[in-house]
């Protein structure tokens, strides 16, 4: 059974600072990788989403890796701003019981401090 | 980016009652549709996933007859969740995947259920 981790649970940075976010899952065997935004009370903003084939992918100040064999992703956020506080949940897709679903972590809540 | 528009935003109902979430993709057709549910500080857990045309597929632990999905078509599927009781009260979010781009799944608003 798929299993996503993402740590930390909750992070609090200064403006400004470049960061790094964390997400880790347990089998391999996935499609692509997608990382969300959630601001609170509200639904789901995609962000970045990383192919099976591809190792990285870039929007504005957001970058996001993803290295299948070790099952691992990174998002990194340079120049954080508060308007990046949001929870940030990554997930995978992958076949299961013949169909194919999104498994997501828990997240990460970040807050970006002015 | 493509739009999913979930309504109601928040509902609150009396034990007994049901409530019904609509989902609809504007946009875009959807030939899959899916219901998830998000307890506070829980990840988003799949209920179901709905397909146009065809009956629901609930994941293991979910009362089909509790909550009743129905994809009548490409934009729409609705959410009933009958004879709720406030163990029902949770973040209920919809998903809906673009056909053209069946690699990307785009996300409804969400709706915040209240069951007193």
């Amino acid at each position: 059974k798929q299993e996503v981790t993402q740590i930390p649970a909750a992070l609090s940075v200064p403006e400004g600072e470049n960061l790094v976010l964390n997400c880790s899952f347990t089998d391999s065997a996935i499609y692509n990788l997608q990382w969300f935004r959630q601001d609170p009370g509200k639904g789901l903003t995609s962000l970045l989403l990383i192919q099976s084939s591809q190792r990285e992918q870039t929007s504005g100040r957001l970058n996001a890796s993803l290295d299948k064999s070790s099952g691992r992703s990174t998002l990194y956020i340079a120049a954080s701003q508060p308007g990046d506080s949001a929870t940030y949940l990554c997930a995978v897709r992958r076949m299961e019981g013949g169909s194919e679903k999104l498994v997501f972590g828990k997240g990460t809540k970040l807050t970006v401090n002015p | 980016g493509a739009v999913v528009s979930q309504h109601p935003s928040r509902v609150i109902c009396k034990s007994g009652t049901s409530v019904k979430i609509e989902c609809r993709s504007l946009d875009f057709q959807a030939t899959t549709m899916f219901w998830y549910r998000q307890f506070p500080k829980q990840s988003l857990m799949l209920m179901a996933t709905s397909n146009e045309g065809s009956k629901a597929t609930y994941e293991q632990g979910v009362e089909k007859d509790k909550f009743l999905i129905n994809h009548a078509s490409l934009t729409l599927s609705t959410l009933t969740v009958t004879s709720a009781h406030p163990e029902d009260s949770s973040f209920y979010i919809c998903s809906a995947r673009d056909l053209q781009m069946s690699s990307t799944a785009f996300f409804g608003q969400g709706t915040r259920l209240t069951v007193v």
